[in-house]
């Protein structure tokens, strides 16, 4: 299986309400990490987490809260977002200290 | 810190090739990746370049020069399907990948 997966593909949400976006991956990598991406720009890179345990966090405001259950699982805990933060989420995987990341298709977040 | 300057958008004849530079300036440079992201989908690796020299992979190769800070990803046989924005990426030490800005290249017929 050298697929990451997504859920949702799309979520609509308020400024008040708490969603969680999912990530799984089953080829074994020790690092996962998320990604924002606005139209037209490049992927940019919010947190990694290196063998489960949370090795970088690009100064992402406190209302997104990442959470790695166990080696397989990433998620993305949302909370109190801002219209700005409308963008596909990205997902990704890697074996440990390699560049080759595999990314997920992406959940595709609208804040209204 | 980091950055990466490539060409914002290309245009090529479908069966022409197609070269696309990227400049960077990165402290403890470890190597060079591509990524290829279609409209609407997610990026997906193309080639990666540590050491100096060229890279091929099918239609696809991947050209690295460290003492120029330079690499480049070119795409021979151009196809309607290659039509996408393409990011190059540097590492560094401990840090993970940062993307170029993309560059979006249209193949026309």
């Amino acid at each position: 299986d050298t697929e990451v997966t997504q859920t949702p593909k799309h979520l609509v949400m308020g400024m008040t309400n708490k969603k969680s976006l999912k990530c799984e991956q089953h080829m074994g990598h020790r690092a996962m990490y998320w990604y924002k991406q606005k139209a037209k720009k490049p992927p940019e890179l919010m947190f990694v987490y290196s063998y489960e345990k949370l090795s970088i966090n690009e100064s992402v405001p406190s209302r997104f809260s990442p959470e790695c259950p166990n080696s397989s699982l990433l998620n993305l805990h949302l909370h109190a977002l801002q219209p700005e933060d409308s963008a596909l989420y990205l997902c990704a995987s890697s074996n440990y200290g390699t560049d080759e990341q595999f990314f997920g298709p992406g959940t595709r977040l609208t804040v209204l | 810190g980091q950055s990466l300057e490539q060409p914002s958008e290309v245009t090529a004849v479908e069966g022409a090739i197609v070269q696309i530079n990227c400049t960077y300036q990165t402290s403890g440079f470890y190597g060079l990746s591509w990524y290829q992201q279609h409209d609407g989908g997610a990026p997906t690796f193309l080639s990666y370049n540590a050491l100096d020299g060229l890279e091929e992979t099918g239609r696809f190769s991947s050209f690295l020069s460290r003492s120029d800070s330079y690499g480049y990803l070119l795409l021979q046989e151009l196809q309607m399907k290659d039509s996408a924005s393409y990011f190059c990426a540097a590492s560094s030490g401990n840090t993970p990948l940062v993307f170029g800005k993309g560059t979006r290249l249209s193949v026309i017929a």
